[in-house]
């Protein structure tokens, strides 16, 4: 059962322009998501996280977007840049889970110049 | 800065050899973890340790098994390792949920190749 859902594997985007990676999930009970940035041949690196009490938070380029009835949520980039090509996953937590984040299966961003 | 560090980042072995991969994270942070990833399939959890001695079974922990002797050790073991074992191995550690920030930070990754 996949609770973390990135449906797109790949989403091309021209510099300049704004790169939006989505993510759909089906429990309910998440109230805490993060999306990380991997490189390949390296670890992935945390990007940006939203509270379930919020619907936004930014950090410089990048907002993340969260809706709740839809249960989704969405990382927008603006403006993209050709240092932005990786592989992004979406993850989900919540307190009764203990620590572990629950990880979709990533969207390949590759940014073109 | 954070710093997680896994002891290969590329490792050939053969089928049936038992395999040890290390990870030292230096942020006193109780919790360890143990992933692998796969195209398409994301990042699974194999086992994670929320103490020392400590160890709790991921989504996939079938063939492997872990240890953490100390804090900031936590060592991966396939036990025999089999071809469908091939994937690039993530170690990552956090603290627990009440203490901030609390989310997980990753190693550079072990690409383990099994012929």
């Amino acid at each position: 059962d996949q609770q973390v859902k990135q449906n797109s594997p790949s989403l091309s985007v021209q510099e300049g322009r704004i790169s939006i990676l989505n993510c759909d999930y089906t429990n309910s009970m998440f109230d805490y998501f993060l999306w990380y940035k991997k490189y390949p041949a390296e670890g992935p690196t945390f990007l940006i996280s939203i509270s379930s009490i919020k619907d936004k938070n930014e950090d410089g380029r990048f907002t993340v977007f969260l809706n709740k009835s839809a249960k989704h949520l969405s990382l927008h980039i603006v403006p993209s840049q050709p240092g932005d090509s990786a592989v992004y996953f979406c993850a989900g937590t919540y307190m009764e889970y203990g620590n572990k984040l629950v990880f979709g299966a990533g969207t390949i961003l590759r940014v073109k110049s | 800065d954070v710093k997680v560090t896994q002891s290969s980042r590329y490792l050939v072995k053969r089928t049936g050899e038992k395999v040890f991969l290390e990870c030292v994270q230096d942020m006193d942070h109780e919790n360890m973890f143990w992933y692998r990833q796969d195209p398409g399939l994301g990042l699974r959890l194999i086992y994670f340790s929320y103490d020392v001695k400590m160890k709790e079974k991921g989504d996939i922990p079938e063939g492997y098994s872990v240890s953490r002797e100390k804090k900031e050790r936590f060592s991966l073991i396939l036990e025999s390792a089999s071809t469908n074992q091939t994937s690039m191995y993530l170690c990552a550690s956090s603290y627990n949920r009440d203490r901030f920030p609390y989310e997980q930070y990753f190693g550079p990754g072990t690409r383990l190749t099994v012929t």
